[in-house]
């Protein structure tokens, strides 16, 4: 079964700073990542996807992809106390409907 | 925004008994899958079901695991017999087509005693 590592395991962040995350596949047959986030005591919610090498802006968010390391980061700007959250990871095949397998996670904390 | 619906959202059970998780996927949707998840950290998947098929599942998915999907019923997740090391908050989650955003439900803890 394929494998995501993420790093770093845990990241404090000051307010109003930049968060980098990173994350990589060890199966070379994945073709899509995926970024979610999850507060505590809550189900994940998808922030950003990346299928294509390059970068994707989205708001404070920022994504990129290198598809021949495996290698995705997350970037988060201007960080918010509501920013801090555990940030889940994950890559999937493209055949029909194969799942989302995830990383192990970065817990953010966002300090005031 | 679209919703994956669970119950019950805790459950205590001795073990050794039987339990079934429900899952209400987004309307429309084709995909199911669930997760398992413990202590907040890492999110394991277990089994995918597509078409009244499992499609893909994890070494996690133990022979005491089942899963299905009556016709306008919910997605179950049934374990039987329990064991001590099952206690973890299980989520379904949903998506309409291929490699598009999977939704996940607010989760079902599972406490096994």
């Amino acid at each position: 079964q394929q494998k995501v590592q993420q790093s770093p395991e845990s990241l404090i962040v000051p307010e109003g700073g930049m968060a980098s995350l990173n994350c990589t596949s060890s199966d070379r047959n994945v073709d899509y990542f995926w970024w979610y986030r999850q507060h505590s005591g809550k189900s994940p919610k998808m922030l950003m996807s990346i299928f294509s090498n390059g970068e994707k802006e989205e708001g404070r968010f920022t994504v990129h992809l290198n598809k021949a390391s495996l290698h995705t980061s997350l970037h988060i700007r201007d960080s918010q106390p509501s920013d801090s959250a555990l940030y889940l990871c994950a890559a999937s095949m493209a055949q029909g409907g194969r799942a989302l397998i995830f990383g192990t996670g970065t817990t953010v904390s966002v300090s005031p | 925004g679209p919703k994956v619906l669970q119950i019950p959202s805790h459950q205590i059970i001795d073990m050794g008994q039987m339990v079934t998780l429900n899952c209400d996927p987004v309307s429309n949707h084709l995909y199911f899958y669930w997760y398992k998840q413990i202590l907040g950290q890492q999110m394991e998947f277990l089994v995918n079901f597509y078409n009244g098929k499992v499609m893909e599942k994890s070494k996690l998915f133990k022979d005491q695991f089942s899963v299905e999907r009556p016709d306008g019923s919910y997605f179950t997740l049934k374990i039987q017999p329990t064991a001590l090391e099952d206690s973890a908050v299980y989520f379904c989650a949903s998506r309409g087509t291929p490699n598009t955003e999977v939704f996940f439900g607010k989760g079902t803890r599972l406490t096994v005693v």
